[in-house]
């Protein structure tokens, strides 16, 4: 699975927009981008994941670049139970070593503030 | 629809014990995965097993082991057990659009 670099943490006001950066240069053509969250002591949770098309869903929005060599994790309107550990995660869907597999970096520590 | 399940939630061991710990995927799900996390080292793989069958296996020594039953339920075990082996230990169940969801996880704390 390819690397991600992520901010060590980042703060954010409650009711504004969260906007966390993932950069994974050595993407292959076959790997999605995945983002987990996990709030302290709990498993962690999907949120969104995508292969090369900007993706929604009820939680957040996905912007990938056009090469596919970063991508934005943007939480719209965070509040303060946003408050958790932001994991970006690449991985091919199919065969061998990426079966069951997550590979976790250390996240990005997202703080929402009052 | 239920979650994953996984039991106990917290467990306290003796250096040199064993321990099995369990998971209950979602229904449906045939894919189950396990990992370990520690404040050090963060989440780390252990394995996955499909079917009855372990797909894949993380780098951790032969005291870890797992299994999975038809109902698609698994078991991990860890023996002989070290103090390093005090972690949250966290599964994960996948169906067929490879997402996973992850339970809430098994404290154990081996003294």
């Amino acid at each position: 699975d390819a690397k991600t670099t992520q901010p060590t943490s980042m703060d954010c006001a409650e009711g504004r927009a969260a906007n966390l950066p993932c950069n994974h240069s050595t993407i292959s053509g076959n790997e999605y981008v995945y983002w987990y969250r996990q709030i302290h002591s709990q498993g962690p949770q999907y949120i969104i994941h995508g292969l090369k098309n900007n993706e929604t869903n009820e939680m957040a929005s996905l912007i990938i670049t056009e090469d596919r060599k970063s991508s934005t994790l943007i939480l719209p309107h965070a509040t303060l139970r946003d408050t958790a550990v932001y994991y970006c995660i690449v991985r091919a869907n199919a065969g061998g070593t990426s079966y069951g597999k997550l590979t976790f970096g250390q996240g990005t520590i997202l703080t929402v503030h009052p | 629809k239920a979650g994953v399940t996984q039991t106990p939630r917290y467990l306290i061991k003796t250096r040199g014990q064993q321990v099995t710990l369990s998971c209950s995927p979602i229904s449906g799900h045939r894919s189950v995965s396990w990992y370990q996390q520690t404040p050090g080292q963060g989440l780390q793989f252990l394995f996955e097993y499909f079917s009855e069958t372990q797909r894949n296996k993380g780098n951790f020594p032969g005291r870890f082991s797992g299994r999975q039953f038809s109902n698609s339920r698994s078991e991990m075990n860890v023996s002989t057990l070290e103090l390093g082996d005090s972690a949250l230990y966290l599964c994960a169940s996948s169906g067929a659009n490879y997402g996973y969801t992850f339970g809430s996880g098994t404290r154990l704390t081996v003294v």
